[in-house]
């Protein structure tokens, strides 16, 4: 079972400023890589698939990158809505698909 | 557009079953694929099996193979999730979803949209 490790565990971060989150798979994975957010209350949702295509209607302020082992979520200028938590998900290998432990964004 | 509805929360004691359903409109879905997944507190999500409606076929997570039970009924457009002998580490927001699809094509293994989420908690 591929092993999703997220980085950091929580990060603080102000309005407008831009944010990086980590996701690290314990065996290469190439781009079969999606990030999802789930705010409070709701399912999740689905925003980067194949590493870096944005899902239709996510803003262009969000950005995917990364092969292989390491990948990154970027937030361009992060606005109010935008603070929830973010899951990393590998889909190269399955039964299972296997998330990160997520990352939590918090309002600095 | 897709919408996947999900039953409402279900409270168990320790050793039952529960089974939570998911009913899809929107789409055909006979020509795709319904997953289940669950979120337990302080635990990272958990993808737990699928089912092919185009076939009946179903696979399930190791860790669930023995517990868990995915069918699907065509004339409701529902699928449903059982899962038997209960224990309090079940408690968790389970969720289905189905493969993401964009401008017709079929993304395998990236989730979208999701259900709402069924709470269930497991107590004595």
């Amino acid at each position: 079972e591929i092993v999703m490790t997220q980085s950091p565990a929580t990060l603080s971060v102000s309005p407008g400023e831009p944010a990086t989150l980590s996701c690290r798979a314990s065996q290469r994975v190439s781009t079969k890589l999606a990030w999802y957010q789930q705010r409070p209350g709701q399912a999740p949702r689905l925003l980067i698939y194949g590493a870096s295509t944005r899902a239709t209607g996510v803003p262009a302020r969000f950005s995917g990158s990364g092969s292989g082992t390491e990948f990154t979520l970027t937030i361009s200028s992060l606005q109010s809505e935008d603070f929830a938590v973010y899951y990393c998900q590998q889909y190269h290998y399955w039964p299972p698909y296997t998330f990160g432990q997520g990352t939590k964004l918090e309002i600095k | 557009q897709v919408h996947l509805v999900q039953s409402g929360a279900e409270v168990k004691k320790p050793g039952a079953s529960m089974k939570v359903s998911c009913k899809v409109s929107g789409y055909t879905f006979s020509n795709s694929a319904l997953h289940w997944l669950r979120l337990a507190p302080g635990q990272r999500l958990e993808w737990m099996g699928w089912i092919n409606a185009g076939n009946g076929n179903t696979k399930y997570s190791n860790k669930f193979q023995d517990r868990v039970t995915i069918t699907w009924d065509t004339s409701a457009t529902t699928a449903h999730m059982e899962l038997s002998t209960l224990r309090p580490e079940d408690t968790a927001m389970y969720y289905c979803a189905k493969w993401a699809i964009f401008e017709e094509v079929i993304i395998p293994g990236a989730f979208d949209p999701w259900g709402q989420g069924t709470p269930v908690t497991v107590s004595s």
